[in-house]
């Protein structure tokens, strides 16, 4: 059973354009909630990450939007760059005992010129 | 500093070989995890430790063993190996008091 449901599967936007991954969860007890940016070849790394106690986050062009009554969480790239191009993944986790990550099951971003 | 690294980059092993993949992290923390990643799937949990000597279940452990005698190795055991084992292996760490988990580089493994 995925914990953390997250579409769309692929994304393709314009440079300059605002990019948008939507992800969803059941269990409420979840109290942290990060993005994961992987280059092919590489790990993840965590690129922005919220609490429930926050409606949103902002870092540079990335920014967290979260609804705690919806239990939904979105990723939003502003100014897309080819740069951008990656596979991005939400995650929820219980920051009470080991952090353990759940994930989506990721979002292939390519921005094109 | 080298963060975490895994060794080997990549395998080929046979149905019914055993091998033990390899996590080093020399950022001193104490909570270490293992993934693997699956196209579509996206990462799922092996097993964690929360330091050295002790262990436990993630959400896919069958097939797989691991131990933690320092706070530095983590490694993965795969005693039979099944061609649902063939999948990217990631390992993390991550500090006692942070929340940000730090990925190794990944061994790709495929079993045929």
């Amino acid at each position: 059973q995925q914990q953390v449901k997250q579409s769309p599967q692929s994304l393709i936007v314009q440079k300059g354009g605002i990019s948008i991954i939507n992800c969803a969860y059941e269990n409420t007890a979840f109290d942290y909630f990060p993005w994961y940016q992987q280059f092919p070849g590489k790990g993840p790394a965590l690129l922005i990450a919220i609490r429930p106690d926050v409606s949103e986050k902002k870092e540079g062009r990335f920014t967290i939007s979260f609804n705690k009554s919806a239990k939904q969480f979105s990723l939003h790239i502003m100014d897309s760059q080819p740069g951008d191009s990656a596979t991005y993944f939400c995650a929820a986790s219980m920051l009470t005992g080991a952090n353990n990550l759940f994930f989506g099951t990721g979002t292939r971003l390519t921005v094109i010129p | 500093n080298a963060g975490v690294t895994q060794t080997p980059k990549f395998r080929i092993l046979k149905i019914g070989q055993s091998m033990t993949l390899q996590c080093a992290q020399d950022m001193n923390h104490n909570y270490m995890y293992w993934y693997r990643q699956d196209p579509g799937m996206g990462l799922k949990l092996i097993y964690y430790s929360v330091g050295a000597g002790i262990t436990d279940k993630g959400e896919v452990p069958n097939g797989y063993n691991v131990s933690r005698s320092t706070t530095e190795d983590f490694p993965l055991r795969l005693e039979l190996a099944a061609p649902s084992q063939t999948s990217v292996y990631f390992c993390a760490t991550t500090g006692t008091y942070s929340y940000e988990q730090y990925f190794g580089p990944g061994t790709r493994l495929t079993v045929t």
